[in-house]
């Protein structure tokens, strides 16, 4: 038990679906991460959020569109994403400023 | 943040100790180096990190050289369930929320 939850852990779709990834944590965390990890590459950062403001964002394609409603929640909406985009979705959270980031396990996407 | 070079990969008995070498040659005075690890289909767990001086915790040790330009991460009494990639990043202790960047690290498989 991480501290970080995330739903679902898996999910299937088809590339004009939308869906959403969800992310929880409980440790009273103020800045909340995406990162993306694809078959044999290391994990890239997509989005950053500190005290529910958008901070950083890698050059993100639009097709994933973030949202976070408070420091606890943190969604990734996904739409008409294509088959590069399977790949294990993870969320991480910190105390601001702090290198000590607690992921969650993550969620497997496979796209149709 | 400092780039850091790590064997791809490693195999060490049950019980014996792991010893996984860092090279982080181009790290600069306020810059930690943290130690991550990522067991098959979870997220990244945190280990330990340091500045210059040695450390434990009741997961690992981690030795820095004098001249800080590279490190070791030592799991004492390695089980099979240390199997996974462990991650060696060097990145300022604090600062604005910003993402922590992961290289490619080093598989370790414990073998029985």
């Amino acid at each position: 038990e991480t501290g970080v939850t995330q739903t679902p852990r898996h999910l299937v779709m088809g590339m004009t679906n939308k869906k959403s990834l969800k992310c929880e944590q409980h440790l009273g965390h103020n800045a909340m991460y995406w990162y993306k990890q694809s078959a044999k590459k290391p994990l890239e950062l997509m989005f950053v959020y500190n005290f529910k403001e958008q901070t950083e964002n890698n050059s993100v394609p639009s097709r994933f569109s973030p949202e976070c409603p408070n420091s606890s929640h943190l969604f990734l909406h996904l739409h008409t994403l294509q088959p590069e985009d399977s790949a294990l979705y993870l969320c991480a959270s910190s105390q601001e400023g702090t290198a000590l980031q607690h992921f969650g396990d993550g969620t497997r996407l496979s796209i149709l | 943040d400092a780039k850091t070079t790590q064997p791809t990969s490693m195999d060490c008995a049950e019980g014996r100790a792991a010893n996984l070498p860092c090279n982080h040659s181009t790290i600069s005075g306020n810059e930690y180096v943290y130690w991550y690890r990522q067991i098959h289909s979870q997220g990244p767990q945190y280990i330990i990190h340091g500045l210059k001086n040695n450390e434990t915790n009741e997961m690992a040790s981690l030795i820095i050289t004098e001249d800080r330009k590279s490190s070791t991460l030592i799991l004492p009494h390695a089980t099979l369930r240390d199997t996974a990639v462990y991650y060696c990043i060097v990145r300022v202790l604090s600062g604005s929320a910003r993402q922590l960047t992961f290289g490619s690290g080093t598989q370790l498989t414990v073998l029985p």
